[in-house]
This record gives C-alpha cells, sequence and structure tokens, in this order.
C-alpha cells in the first residue's frame, strides 16, 4: 500500500525556516517523481515544487525559487521541502504527492500526504 | 504560464444530478490534464488522469472529455459523497497549474 506520512509544520516568524518531511512508502522514489503542492487558507491548489525519479531534475515556482529546496533521501524514503526567508504569503497547508508522467502520458498526483500546515506570522 | 480557467465555481445540485464542469487552457495541452476531488480537511485526491482515464477505484459516474484547451468532468448521478471542490490541473508545461476549484453544493 501507498503512504506518504508528513510531517514538519508549524508556527514560523516572517524571515525564517522550516523544514518539511514527507515519509513514503509502498513504491520507489527510483520510479515516480514528487511534488510539493500547497493551498492557503480558503484559497486553491497551488504548484509549489517537483523532483523527477532521478532524483536530478528539480523545479519551484517562482514565488518560492531561490528560498525553497526540494530533496530527497533515499535510504530513509523521505523527501523534504526546505523553506527559509519565510513570508506572511507563504502560509498555507503544503501536500507533498507522488506523480506519474512518462514522454507520453501523464498519469496525475495519484497519492498525496495528509498535508502539514505552516503559519508565518510574529 | 498556462492558466486554467474553471466554471462555474460553485454549483449547487441534488442527489441524482448530472454534474458538469468546464476547465479551459490558456494554452494547448493536449490531454495532459488531471481532475481532483478535495473534501474539507482531506487531501485532494486524483479522478482523472490524461484528460479521460478513470483513476483506480473511482466510480464510474466520474467522466472526462476534452483535448487541447476545453475539457470536462461530469459526474453522470451526483451521490452524497460527491459533494466536494474539484480542480483541473495541466501538466503540460512548467509550472503545472490548477484551476481555480468549483465546489458542489448540497440544493
Amino acid at each position: 500500500e501507498v503512504q506518504l506520512l508528513q510531517s514538519g509544520g508549524g508556527l514560523v516568524q516572517p524571515g525564517g525556516s522550516l523544514r518539511l518531511s514527507c515519509a513514503v512508502s509502498g513504491f520507489s522514489f527510483d520510479t515516480y517523481g514528487m511534488s510539493w503542492v500547497r493551498q492557503a487558507p480558503g484559497k486553491g491548489l497551488e504548484w509549489v515544487s517537483n523532483m523527477d525519479g532521478s532524483g536530478v531534475n528539480t523545479n519551484y515556482a517562482d514565488s518560492v525559487k531561490g528560498r525553497f529546496t526540494i530533496s530527497r533521501d533515499k535510504s530513509k524514503n523521505t523527501l523534504y521541502l526546505e523553506m527559509s526567508s519565510l513570508r506572511a504569503e507563504d502560509t498555507a497547508t503544503y501536500y507533498c504527492a507522488k506523480e506519474s508522467t512518462t514522454k507520453t502520458n501523464y498519469y496525475g498526483m495519484d497519492a498525496w500526504g495528509q498535508g502539514t500546515t505552516v503559519t508565518v506570522s510574529s | 504560464d498556462i492558466q486554467m480557467t474553471q466554471s462555474p465555481s460553485s454549483v449547487s445540485a441534488s442527489v441524482g444530478d448530472r454534474v458538469t464542469i468546464t476547465c479551459r487552457a490558456s494554452q494547448g495541452i493536449s490531454n495532459w490534464l488531471a481532475w481532483y476531488q478535495q473534501k474539507p480537511g482531506s487531501a485532494p485526491k486524483l479522478l482523472i488522469f490524461g484528460s479521460s482515464n478513470l483513476q483506480s477505484g473511482v466510480p464510474s459516474r466520474f467522466s472526462g472529455s476534452g483535448s487541447g484547451t476545453d475539457f470536462t468532468l461530469t459526474i453522470s448521478s451526483l451521490q452524497p459523497e460527491d459533494f466536494a471542490t474539484y480542480y483541473c490541473q495541466q501538466a503540460n508545461s512548467l509550472p503545472p497549474t490548477f484551476g481555480g476549484g468549483t465546489k458542489v453544493e448540497i440544493k
């Protein structure tokens, strides 16, 4: 069974840092990409970052580029999102998601973590 | 960035109704489109991938269609558990973008 278990959210002051974790089981990092998606209170979904199955290729939304870093530890089957220089507008529930894509087809984000809340406030 | 425009933003419907949600991309995305369902306090759930392919375990009353710029999610006979917010998402080009969501409410 595929599972994604998130941890690491909380309250942080503007300008502060936080690391989110997403521990996965039931599948191999090598085979699937992983994404982070966030949702501000009462708002829609916003893609934040992703990493492909090789772990080499990463991408970021312009709103977080240079401040957030996606990474993974294969030995721990864990995906991370390191967030720094946090702003009030980064306040959101953050989800990790398993994603499947080939060169010719998109299979969607078919498994999601439970979400973790990040609040940036003084 | 590709803009994804969903309509309507909300719809009131009764159990048994047919509900159709549309999603328009600001440029062609072939069939690189997915639909998600989200209930309050829960993570999104994948319903449809590749524009028209039903994700395993999703009831057959859900269907998707479209290609290029215009897409549709249809619920053929609305059930009580279907009251939720629905999002489309394109993955044709970076950054992936979501529609603004359609809230399906009880009439």
